[in-house]
C-alpha cells in the first residue's frame, strides 16, 4: 500500500534556528497538506498546496513558515526561526483529489529548545 | 466557526462486542465527514466519509459509520471489537467544497479487552 514518508521522525532544534521537515507524498496524489498536533491537543491545519502553489493556510502559518515543492516529489516545510511553542508533531497528507480521504505519513516530532 | 466534538476521551469494550465512538459536529455548511485512526508511532489512517448520499456509510476493517444531520452527528460503529482495534480514533469535518481544511475532534482512545 502506498505510503506517504515523512523525514526525519524527530529533530531537536534549538529556539532561533531553522528547521526543513521533509515529505514525500504518494506520487500520483494533486493535494498535499501539513497539520500539526501539539502534546495533548487537537490536530491542527496548517497549509494546503495545489498546483505549485499554496491554496489554503491557517493562522498559524504566518511568515515564519513555508512550503516548497522543490523537485516534483518531495514536499517541505520549512520553519524559519523556531520558537519553544512549535514544539509539536508534524504530519504531513497528500490525496487524489480535494474529495479523498487524505493519507497521513506517520509525522515529525518537533522539540524545541 | 467549524467545530467537532468527541466527548469521550476512552471507550472499553469487550472484545467481540458492538462498539461505537461518538462524533458532533457544527459548521454552517454541509458537512463533509472523515474518521481517521492513529495506531502507535503511524500516522493518521483513513477510515470512511461522508460527502453525500447513504447515511450510513462503510468503511476499512469493518468499520461504519452513520450521519445524522438532525443530532449533527457522526458516530462510528463496528459490531464485533477486535483488541486490534485499539487505537485512538479522530473525527474531522471540512465544512463545504471552498476549503481544504479539516477540522479535528480531540480524539477518542478505543481498548479493546480480551
Amino acid at each position: 500500500e502506498p505510503e506517504v514518508t515523512q523525514t526525519p521522525s524527530h529533530q531537536v532544534t534549538q529556539m532561533g534556528q531553522e528547521v526543513i521537515l521533509r515529505c514525500v507524498p504518494i506520487s500520483n496524489h494533486l493535494y498535499f497538506y501539513w497539520y500539526r498536533q501539539i502534546l495533548g491537543q487537537k490536530v491542527e491545519f496548517l497549509v494546503s498546496f495545489y498546483n505549485n502553489e499554496i491554496s489554503e493556510k491557517s493562522e498559524i502559518f504566518d511568515d515564519q513558515f513555508s512550503v516548497e515543492r522543490p523537485d516534483g516529489s518531495n514536499f517541505t516545510l520549512k520553519i524559519r526561526s523556531t520558537k519553544l511553542e512549535d514544539s509539536a508533531m508534524y504530519f504531513c497528507a497528500s490525496s487524489q483529489g480535494s474529495l479523498s480521504g487524505y493519507t497521513f505519513g506517520s509525522g515529525t516530532r518537533l522539540t524545541v529548545v | 466557526a467549524q467545530s467537532v466534538a468527541q466527548p469521550e476521551d476512552q471507550v472499553n469494550v469487550a472484545e467481540g462486542n458492538p462498539l461505537t465512538v461518538k462524533c458532533t459536529y457544527s459548521v454552517s455548511g454541509n458537512p463533509y465527514l472523515f474518521w481517521y485512526v492513529q495506531y502507535p508511532n503511524r500516522g493518521l489512517q483513513f477510515l470512511l466519509k461522508y460527502i453525500t448520499g447513504d447515511n450510513l456509510v462503510k468503511g476499512s476493517y469493518g468499520f461504519e459509520a452513520e450521519f445524522n444531520k438532525s443530532q449533527t452527528s457522526f458516530h462510528l460503529k463496528k459490531p464485533s471489537a477486535l483488541v486490534s482495534d485499539s487505537a485512538l480514533y479522530f473525527c474531522a469535518v471540512r465544512e463545504s467544497y471552498n476549503t481544504d481544511k479539516l477540522i479535528f475532534g480531540t480524539g477518542t482512545r478505543l481498548q479493546v479487552f480480551p
